[in-house]
């Protein structure tokens, strides 16, 4: 069974610095890696999808690495502002054998706050 | 481009009452389509999922069922809510290129 582990639970920094959140998974036959952020009371909204061939995604200040053979993730958010403030969720997709059916295994989240 | 949509935003509803959420995406044929619930202070938990028309499956029994009538509408309902069914529900579709795409949710309170 899948199991998805995020560290830290809570990260509180001062505006401008550069974080990293950690994403460590159990089982390394995954398709994909998704990070999404959610703001309180909201959806989830996608920030980087790596798939299992590739090793980083970049978006803006955001940048996400996969290694699958030690089953980690890193997202690298750089300069973090006050609107970076949310819950940082990490999942690993994995496909049910034999359907095209793909589950999501997600992590507990980061809640991120950011100060001014 | 792809969208989704998903209604009421929040919902108040009395034990023993039914329920239904409806899910529709848009810009895509033949998508995969889920419900998940998050409940408060734990993770997201996949409660259905969709490959097509009719087809259904179920991650974990419960007081909930899903129905998929249309290529691009998924339905989540229940004859008599519990207490325990209280959450935030999402929908998704998933494809290859985007990986998962979330709708905005509904905030469940059984009261």
């Amino acid at each position: 069974k899948q199991e998805v582990t995020q560290i830290p639970a809570a990260l509180s920094v001062p505006e401008g610095e550069n974080l990293v959140l950690n994403c460590s998974f159990t089982d390394s036959a995954i398709y994909n890696l998704q990070w999404f952020r959610q703001d309180p009371g909201k959806g989830l909204t996608s920030l980087l999808l790596i798939q299992s061939s590739q090793r980083e995604q970049t978006s803006g200040r955001l940048n996400a690495s996969l290694d699958k053979s030690s089953g980690r993730s890193t997202l690298y958010i750089a300069a973090s502002q006050p609107g970076d403030s949310a819950t940082y969720l990490c999942a690993v997709g994995a496909y049910a054998g034999g359907t095209s059916y793909g589950k999501l295994t997600f992590g507990q989240g980061t809640i991120l706050t950011v100060h001014p | 481009s792809q969208t989704i949509h998903q209604w009421p935003a929040t919902l108040v509803q009395p034990v023993g009452s039914p329920l239904s959420l409806e899910c529709t995406v848009e810009g895509t044929s033949n998508p995969n389509l889920y419900w998940y619930r998050q409940a408060a202070g734990r993770g997201l938990q996949l409660l259905f999922y969709s490959v097509g028309i009719g087809q259904i499956s179920s991650e974990v029994p419960q007081n909930l069922s899903a129905s998929r009538p249309q290529d691009r509408q998924f339905i989540l309902s229940s004859k008599k809510l519990l207490l325990s069914d209280s959450g935030f529900y999402l929908c998704a579709w998933d494809s290859s290129f985007y990986g998962y795409t979330f709708g905005s949710g509904t905030r469940l309170t059984v009261v």
